[in-house]
């Protein structure tokens, strides 16, 4: 079974720019989080999609939005991006997700944002 | 609110020795789950071992033991026999109703 994907690995923007990040599920699995990963603040989390809905949400700004597809399949979005944006965006996919806390959440690699 | 600390920003340990990382956390959740994942250098965040709270049989993967003090809100993770591979990132984790993750220790095994 294919693991978690993200597209695209590495990308550089340059301050107010929006960007657009992938993740492609594990097959059979309907929820997806998605964290940011920094030196200073470590891994934070941004949000959880579960059927195309959006159930849960960290303390991030406006800026930073996503949806889910109905394929599972989600896109995380950051408009007007900072230079404090640059980071590790990692995306996670489970079975139930907070639906079920036993369920494992299995990593993607992560898309490393750069903001020049 | 969910907090995960891990008091050890670095540790390393001999091979084939045994290694403990702490970890404590606090939540107001009465059901929940505690985690342990490891980063290796530039790849991929993968699960190590996970526990359950209402359990009080501390959980083991192979090599990787933990030691769960439900009343010291304490999660402990015992590597035995450490090996080459082992060398990572490790974050403590916990999951109420999101997964709230610990700074995370570096764990360097030397031949």
């Amino acid at each position: 079974k294919a693991g978690v994907t993200q597209t695209p690995r590495y990308l550089i923007k340059t301050r107010g720019q929006q960007v657009t990040l992938s993740c492609s599920p594990i097959s059979g699995h309907r929820s997806v989080s998605w964290y940011q990963q920094t030196p200073g603040q470590g891994l934070q989390f941004l949000f959880e999609y579960f059927s195309e809905t959006q159930r849960n949400k960290g303390n991030f700004p406006g800026r930073f939005s996503g949806r889910q597809f109905s394929n599972s399949r989600s896109e995380m979005n950051v408009s007007t991006l900072e230079l404090g944006d640059s980071a590790l965006y990692l995306c996670a996919s489970s079975l139930a997700g907070s639906g079920r806390k036993t369920d494992t959440q299995y990593f993607g690699p992560g898309t490393r944002l750069t903001v020049l | 609110a969910q907090t995960v600390t891990q008091s050890q920003p670095e540790m390393s340990v001999q091979e084939a020795e045994t290694v403990t990382l702490s970890c404590t956390y606090d939540t107001s959740e009465n059901n929940y789950y505690l985690f342990w994942y490891k980063q290796p250098p530039s790849r991929q965040m993968i699960l190590v071992i996970r526990q359950e709270a209402y359990k009080q049989q501390n959980a083991t993967e192979n090599r990787f033991s933990v030691n769960f003090q439900k009343a010291a809100k304490s999660f402990s993770l015992k590597i035995s026999d450490s090996q080459l591979g082992d060398t990572a990132m490790y974050f403590c984790a916990q999951y109420g109703n999101k997964l709230v993750f610990g700074a995370g220790t570096i764990l360097r095994v030397k031949s």
